[in-house]
């Protein structure tokens, strides 16, 4: 059962635009999302975070947008750059629960042509 | 910058022997965690740790164990290593003092098991 979904394995987009990536969420308990950029050969590295009693968190080129009604998540990045190209994974926790457990999706992978 | 070390970058290991993978993080993070990362699987949790000799089993836990001794290392033991576990291996470490922190990762273990 797959808690946390990125249903597009892949994304291009034009240096210049907007990239949005989409995940959704099952379970209601999340309260804390995150989105990671990977690198091949590299770990995944933290990018922006949002908790559940917000609606948007942006920082830089990069805005997260949560829609809790829907369980809905996106990243927004603006203006899109040759070196965003990468994996993109979110995640979610359920940390009042007592866990520090993150669900991660299945990642979706970006490219931006230059 | 916190710094997560995983001893290996690549391994490369026969059917039936036991291994080892190391992990060692600089901050003094409570939290330890052990991933791997499969192609249209994202990252799965196997095991973590919320203090030294403290373990919790993931998601997928058969097959492997972990170890604890000190608080700024993390062992993943492979019991008797088969071809289904050749894969990439994460380590990651968060502050368990603060109640939201990211995880932050090791640049990973690729290790194949012939």
């Amino acid at each position: 059962d797959q808690q946390v979904k990125q249903n597009s394995p892949s994304l291009s987009v034009q240096e210049g635009r907007i990239s949005i990536l989409n995940c959704d969420y099952t379970n209601s308990m999340f309260d804390y999302f995150l989105w990671y950029k990977k690198y091949p050969a590299e770990g995944p590295t933290f990018l922006i975070s949002i908790s559940s009693i917000k609606d948007k968190n942006e920082d830089g080129r990069f805005t997260v947008f949560l829609n809790k009604s829907a369980k809905h998540l996106s990243l927004h990045i603006v203006p899109s750059q040759p070196g965003d190209s990468a994996v993109y994974f979110c995640a979610a926790s359920a940390y009042p629960s007592g866990t520090y457990k993150y669900i991660f999706g299945t990642g979706t992978r970006l490219k931006v042509l230059a | 910058d916190v710094k997560v070390t995983q001893s290996s970058r690549y391994l490369v290991k026969r059917t039936g022997e036991k291994v080892f993978l190391e992990c060692v993080q600089d901050m003094d993070h409570e939290n330890m965690f052990w991933y791997r990362q499969d192609p249209g699987l994202g990252l799965r949790l196997i095991y973590f740790s919320y203090d030294v000799k403290m373990k919790e089993k993931g998601d997928i836990p058969e097959g492997y164990s972990v170890s604890r001794e000190k608080k700024e290392r993390f062992s993943l033991i492979l019991e008797s290593a088969s071809t289904n576990q050749t894969s990439m291996y994460l380590c990651a470490s968060s502050d368990r003092d603060r109640a939201i922190k990211p995880q932050h990762f090791g640049d990973g273990t690729r290790l194949s098991i012939l």
